[in-house]
This record gives structure tokens, C-alpha cells and sequence, in this order.
């Protein structure tokens, strides 16, 4: 049972938008930056997001991220079937003092 | 160009012990925190731990999966880190990986290695 909260799948056809919900508690993402993560099927983990909103250099503006409260979004546009990946949403939790991700998400470009 | 290349893995038996080194390349590694993660097969990703740089103290952190059992060290002069593995249970294997961590508390981790897969199995 992770600590964050995602949606196990989301799909969506080329060219489409999609966004990813991760949800958390006053411990982590209420007042910690959140980072989201890209999973390529046998790769290592890619940051895509950093403090909330942030893209490393590199990682194209269809990649976007938001925060509010005790939840965060990852929203990806004009989708290509190459960001068919596993998503994680990751934070401090302050109560636990430890690094918690989501569960991960399943992005199918149909 | 920041590379971390992680070795070590392997086979190992219940209760036995094995050590990952986490090298790192095309940054100062010395001023950074440097963190472990584990993913067993299947599954999600997992924080194992991390050691801050001694600029912060040479703090560790770990998950309470494996506090008492993992340790994490570094040796700078190298650009190496290190995660032992004491007492090793099945349910440590997994495929592990290194990065690089930014931000206090941890923010976030810019930079992974390709991973290392443990299997634990008498």
C-alpha cells in the first residue's frame, strides 16, 4: 500500500492530453515539492517534474506538473506513442522522514 | 555528462549479506546527497535510504523495511557509494538503483543509474 495515491492506468489516444492524479496528506505533498517520474519499460526512472512544476532541461513543455493542497497532477499533451511509460509522483513525508512515491501509473497511447 | 553506474548485484542466500557500489562520473560527487532505491519485479519504486554530503553532515535516512539491516556509506576520493545488505530476506530482491538527490529534505533525484538486480533465494 503506498503511501501516495495513483490511479493504476489512464489512457488516451495520440495527440491527446492526459493527466495523472497523485494524492497525499499533510505530511508529504501538503508541505513538500512533489517529482514526478518516467518509467520507460526496462529503463530506469526519469525525472520529468521537480518542485511541483519544474522540467529539468531536456524534457519537452508537453510535460507539466501542479500542486494544490495535498494533491498533485501531471498533465502530458500532444501524446506520442513513446511516452507509453510507467508515471511516479514522489515527495518527502515529514511524519514518516522518508522518500514516498505512488503506486504508479500505466500510460497506454492507444 | 553525470553518469552513476551501479555493480554488485547478484545471487545471494537468505541471511547473507552482499554490498552494491554506486560510481559516479561528470559531477563533484562529494557535494551531493546520494540516495538508494529498490523496485522488485513488478512493482512500484521503493526508497531504500540516503547519506548526505558531509557539507550536511553525512546524515543517513532509510526506509523501515530495512533499518538495522542496510547500511549506506561513501567514500568521495572515489565518487563511490555504497549500500550494505546484512541479513538479507527474499523479499529484498529486487532490481536496485542509485541517484543523485537535490533539495533538503530530499526534493527530488535528477540523475539514476541503470540499476543492479539483487535475487536473494537459498
Amino acid at each position: 500500500q503506498s503511501v501516495l495515491t495513483q490511479p493504476p492506468s489512464v489512457s488516451a489516444a495520440p495527440g491527446q492530453k492526459v493527466t495523472i492524479s497523485c494524492s497525499g496528506s499533510s505530511s508529504n505533498i501538503g508541505s513538500n515539492s512533489v517529482s514526478w517520474y518516467q518509467q520507460l519499460p526496462g529503463t530506469a526512472p526519469k525525472l520529468l517534474i521537480y518542485d511541483n512544476n519544474k522540467r529539468p532541461s531536456g524534457i519537452p513543455d508537453r510535460f507539466s506538473g501542479s500542486k494544490s493542497g495535498t494533491s498533485a497532477t501531471l498533465g502530458i499533451t500532444g501524446l506520442q506513442t513513446g511516452d507509453e511509460a510507467d508515471y511516479y509522483c514522489g515527495t518527502w513525508d515529514s511524519s514518516l522522514s522518508a522518500v514516498v512515491f505512488g503506486g504508479g501509473t500505466k500510460l497506454t497511447v492507444l | 555528462e553525470v553518469q552513476l553506474v551501479e555493480s554488485g548485484g547478484g545471487l545471494e542466500q537468505p541471511g547473507r549479506s552482499l554490498r552494491l557500489s554506486c560510481t559516479g562520473s561528470g559531477f563533484t560527487f562529494g557535494d551531493y546527497a546520494m540516495s538508494w532505491f529498490r523496485q522488485a519485479p513488478g512493482k512500484g519504486l521503493e526508497w531504500v535510504g540516503f547519506k548526505r554530503s558531509k557539507a550536511y553532515g553525512g546524515t543517513t535516512e532509510y526506509a523501515a523495511s530495512v533499518k538495522g539491516r542496510f547500511t549506506i556509506s561513501r567514500d568521495d576520493s572515489k565518487s563511490i557509494a555504497y549500500l550494505q545488505m546484512n541479513s538479507l530476506k527474499t523479499e529484498d530482491t529486487a532490481v536496485y538503483y542509485c541517484a543523485r538527490q537535490r533539495g533538503y529534505p530530499p526534493g527530488h533525484f535528477d540523475y539514476w543509474g541503470q540499476g543492479t538486480l539483487v535475487t536473494v533465494s537459498s
